[in-house]
């Protein structure tokens, strides 16, 4: 069935290094995938999405991958600071069975000062 | 608030309670969802309305019934309810649920706990 899988579940980084979160999904047929950040308390929010006419895109210290083939996709934070302590979940569009998106089970980052 | 809202922001509830939550968004969307959260499983989809008409029921139980009026306002009634349902309940909607994809804006959640 249509699944997305997303590792580590929690990673704790120092403060300054990089940060890779990884999600692979099922259907080959997906071809949009957001990231979204949910700080403690607060809704998830956007922050990198990529599309599979494309294998990479940045956006300041953020960064995505999309290995089509493979069905595999990352998130790269670089410089990592405080304020990117939260929970990352990944997600994929399944076109299966009608428009349908499905979640990662979340990666809780920690920042480390 | 501007964007998605909800309320309300709480809810404690009996077994054999009927309530409704309600989402409202102010961004001209045409697609709304209601998500469910819990330590067990963080975002799970559970109803997609486009354009008021409901297109995706994830096997979500009948003790969960949403309505959909119009394109800005989407509620779930809970009825009956277990305390296995209690988690945060998220509204979130989007230009459209099309098959390009694109970003959805996520209310704040209804905190609901089932005694």
């Amino acid at each position: 069935g249509e699944n997305v899988e997303q590792h580590p579940s929690t990673l704790s980084v120092q403060e300054g290094d990089s940060a890779v979160i990884k999600c692979t999904y099922s259907d080959s047929a997906s071809n949009y995938f957001p990231w979204y950040k949910q700080e403690l308390g607060k809704r998830p929010q956007l922050i990198i999405d990529i599309r599979s006419n494309v294998g990479e895109k940045k956006d300041q210290r953020i960064a995505v991958t999309l290995n089509k083939t493979a069905k595999h996709f990352s998130l790269h934070i670089t410089e990592t600071q405080p304020e990117d302590s939260a929970v990352y979940f990944c997600a994929a569009y399944f076109y299966s069975s009608a428009s349908k998106i499905i979640f990662g089970s979340g990666t809780r980052l920690s920042i480390r000062p | 608030e501007t964007g998605v809202t909800q309320t309300p922001r709480h809810l404690v509830m009996g077994m054999t309670n009927k309530k409704s939550l309600k989402c409202e968004q102010h961004l001209g969307h045409n697609a709304m969802y209601w998500y469910k959260q819990s330590a067990k499983k963080p975002l799970e989809l559970m109803f997609v309305y486009n354009f008021k008409e409901q297109t995706e029921n994830n096997s979500v139980p009948s003790r969960f019934s949403p309505e959909c009026p119009n394109s800005s306002h989407l509620f779930l009634h809970l009825h009956t309810l277990q305390p296995e349902d209690s988690a945060l309940y998220l509204c979130a909607s989007s230009q459209d649920p099309g098959l390009s994809g694109n970003e959805q804006f996520f209310g704040p959640g209804t905190r609901l706990t089932v005694l």
